[in-house]
């Protein structure tokens, strides 16, 4: 069966540090991978997207970029983080561009 | 475009009562359906969908029918539980050629009271 990690699960970070947030599936080969932001209180936001190794689809301009150096791997990065980065962050995969997707347990990230 | 309108919450409710969650949406062509369950301070779990018009999905005892005739797709669950309290998402995949971006909804928090 198929699983979705991520971590860190929780991060504190100070306005201006670096951010690495990552997302690995197994039991599944050239995933669609995602990462959406939930704000406190709110929905969803698709931040970016992924069809194959370094193919990155960008949905909303921001502070934020991520990567896919591997086919199962997925990375959210940001050089100097803001205030407003503070949310929890999701990565998801599915099978295909219309499949289900299915979601991993989240990163809640705090910017001080 | 495409949106997914869901009733502002929360949902407060008792233990064995009955529940509606209300979800429509707008779409072109013939999107799929969604209801994603969020705990907290977790993930979103999948909890039903339906791909076709008439279609109901179920799960854990929860039901929600696909209609086109009123672009709705709520939530029922005949008795609830006090572990049902969470987060509940509608969503749509629009089913278009290259569009792989869901649609979500805001989001309506259940809360169940013993």
């Amino acid at each position: 069966s198929q699983t979705i990690h991520q971590w860190p699960a929780t991060l504190v970070q100070p306005v201006g540090s670096p951010l690495s947030l990552e997302c690995t599936v197994e039991g599944t080969s050239n995933p669609n991978l995602y990462w959406y932001r939930q704000a406190a209180g709110r929905g969803l936001q698709l931040l970016f997207y992924s069809v194959g190794i370094g193919q990155i689809s960008s949905e909303v301009p921001q502070n934020l970029s991520a990567s896919r150096p591997q086919d199962r791997q997925f990375i959210l990065s940001s050089k100097k983080l803001l205030l407003s980065d503070s949310g929890f962050y999701l990565c998801a995969w599915s099978g295909g561009a219309a499949d289900t997707q299915y979601f991993g347990p989240g990163t809640r990230l705090t910017v001080l | 475009g495409n949106s997914v309108t869901q009733m502002e919450g929360p949902v407060t409710l008792s233990e064995e009562a009955f529940l509606t969650i209300n979800c429509t949406y707008t779409a072109t062509g013939y999107p799929s359906l969604f209801w994603y369950v969020q705990y907290p301070g977790e993930g979103l779990q999948l909890l039903l969908k339906a791909t076709k018009a008439d279609d109901k999905g179920s799960n854990k005892g929860f039901e929600a029918t696909y209609r086109k005739e009123t672009t709705s797709f709520h939530l029922e669950k005949g008795s609830v539980q006090v572990s049902d309290s969470a987060v509940y998402f509608c969503a749509l995949s629009p089913q278009v050629s290259g569009t792989y971006k869901y649609i979500f909804g805001t989001g309506t928090r259940l809360k169940v009271l013993a």
